[in-house]
């Protein structure tokens, strides 16, 4: 069964740091891009980072740039993000979600087929 | 940013009805567009990708269209378990992709 599972959130305090993981499993992790996005609380979605299938590139909403680190272990088949200088906005349930293409008349479509159930991180003094 | 507004932000429908709601881009972002599902308390789910290219294991009430910088779900015939909310997100700067706000759809 193909399936991505977070872990790492909770509650910190503004300033502080968190590191979430995305633990793969039921397809070769090699072979594809991956995508956190997260979701406030009674909010829409937010594209938050990228990265791609051997993690020589990688992305970030200008929101989180300088402050969030994606990453990749193949070894471990996992994702991670690195989050420091937490702010209250960066409150959310945060989603890894693994990234499709599909080719079709030439063109490359991407989209995020499978969903991990999220992790939530609360920053709060 | 490419920005991506739907409309409307809710509806409330009834069981059978057909339902549409609109995306629109900022910019001309081609077929480069995908719909999501996301039920309450659970992860996002893919419906349609490419403007129109249904995901597999999607029923064919779903149905979506659209190009340039609008687009277009429908719901032929809204069953219970389509009480959810909807999201388009543009794929044409991918990675650096946007959602729209959402469409709730609830029960009337």
């Amino acid at each position: 069964e193909v399936q991505l599972v977070e872990s790492g959130g909770g509650v910190v305090r503004p300033g502080g740091s968190l590191r979430l993981s995305c633990a793969t499993s039921g397809f070769n992790f090699d072979d594809y891009d991956f995508t956190w996005v997260r979701q406030g609380p009674g909010k829409g979605l937010e594209w938050v980072s990228s990265i791609n299938w051997n993690g020589g590139r990688t992305t970030y909403a200008d929101s989180v740039k300088g402050r969030f680190t994606i990453s990749r272990d193949s070894a471990e088949k996992s994702l991670y993000l690195q989050m420091n200088s937490l702010g209250v906005e960066d409150t959310a349930l945060y989603y890894c979600a693994r990234h499709r293409r599909q080719v079709v008349e030439g063109y490359h479509y991407y989209y995020m087929d499978v969903w991990g159930r999220g992790a939530t991180v609360t920053v709060s003094s | 940013d490419i920005q991506m507004t739907q409309s409307p932000s809710s509806l409330s429908a009834s069981v059978g009805d057909r339902v549409t709601i609109t995306c629109r881009a900022s910019q001309n972002i081609y077929s480069f567009l995908n719909w999501y599902q996301q039920k309450p308390g659970r992860s996002p789910k893919l419906l349609i990708f490419a403007a129109s290219t249904l995901q597999t294991g999607v029923p064919p009430r779903f149905s979506a269209s659209g190009s340039g910088t609008e687009f277009i779900l429908t719901i032929s015939s809204l069953q219970p378990e389509d009480f959810a909310t909807y999201y388009c997100q543009q794929s044409y700067n991918t990675p650096r992709s946007t959602f729209g706000g959402g469409t709730r759809v609830e029960i009337k």
